[in-house]
């Protein structure tokens, strides 16, 4: 059973562009939610994160928008950049593990 | 500073055979976790490690699957028998603090069973 349900799937974006992520979650006991980045090759490595207390968190051009009472958060990628291209995933933390959501395929076209 | 290292990059063995893949977590992690994932699904988690102990071992698939991590430092996650079912990725991550949030993963394991 999926526990964070994540879209869209892959994602093509001009350079320039704001790319956007959803998440959704439905376990009330969620306490943190990070956003991971991977690169071809290598493992995810942490982009940001917001706890349930918060609505917004912004990390230069990178946004979480966190909604508790929908039970869903997104991520928006201002500016965006052909390093950007890579996977990223949405998680949720339950005790000591992280839920990941099935990652999206992001290519910034130049 | 070293980050987090996995060993073998990729394996590749028959149905049955075993399967030992170690992580050596950022120097003084306590905390050590192994996830996987498999192809089209989400990563996983299996289990966590905080030193030697483990702490929660909920998400290990069935007792094919044994975890260790003698003296609190490297871990090792084998595999035996190995199925079909178990082609994966397998990310080893350590933290510091569990609570403080940020997980550094290693590049993974690619297991190949055929």
């Amino acid at each position: 059973q999926q526990q964070v349900k994540q879209s869209p799937q892959s994602l093509i974006v001009q350079k320039g562009g704001i790319s956007i992520i959803n998440c959704a979650y439905e376990n009330t006991a969620f306490d943190y939610f990070p956003w991971y980045q991977q690169f071809p090759g290598k493992g995810p490595a942490l982009l940001i994160a917001i706890r349930p207390d918060v609505s917004e968190k912004k990390e230069g051009r990178f946004t979480i928008s966190f909604n508790k009472s929908a039970k869903q958060f997104s991520l928006h990628i201002m500016d965006s950049q052909p390093g950007d291209s890579a996977t990223y995933f949405c998680a949720a933390r339950s005790g000591y593990a992280l839920n990941f959501g099935k990652g999206t395929s992001l290519l910034v076209t130049p | 500073e070293a980050g987090v290292t996995q060993f073998p990059s990729h394996s590749v063995i028959e149905k049955g055979q075993t399967v030992t893949l170690r992580c050596d977590p950022i120097s003084g992690h306590d905390n050590l976790y192994w996830y996987r994932r498999v192809m089209g699904k989400e990563i996983k988690f299996l289990l966590h490690f905080v030193k030697e102990s483990k702490q929660d071992e909920s998400g290990m698939p069935n007792n094919r699957f044994l975890a260790e991590r003698t003296g609190g430092t490297y871990s090792t996650l084998k595999v035996q028998p190995a199925e079909l079912e178990d082609s994966g990725v397998y990310f080893c991550a350590s933290s510091q603090d569990w609570g403080a949030g940020e997980l550094f993963f290693g590049e993974g394991s690619r297991l190949t069973v055929l």
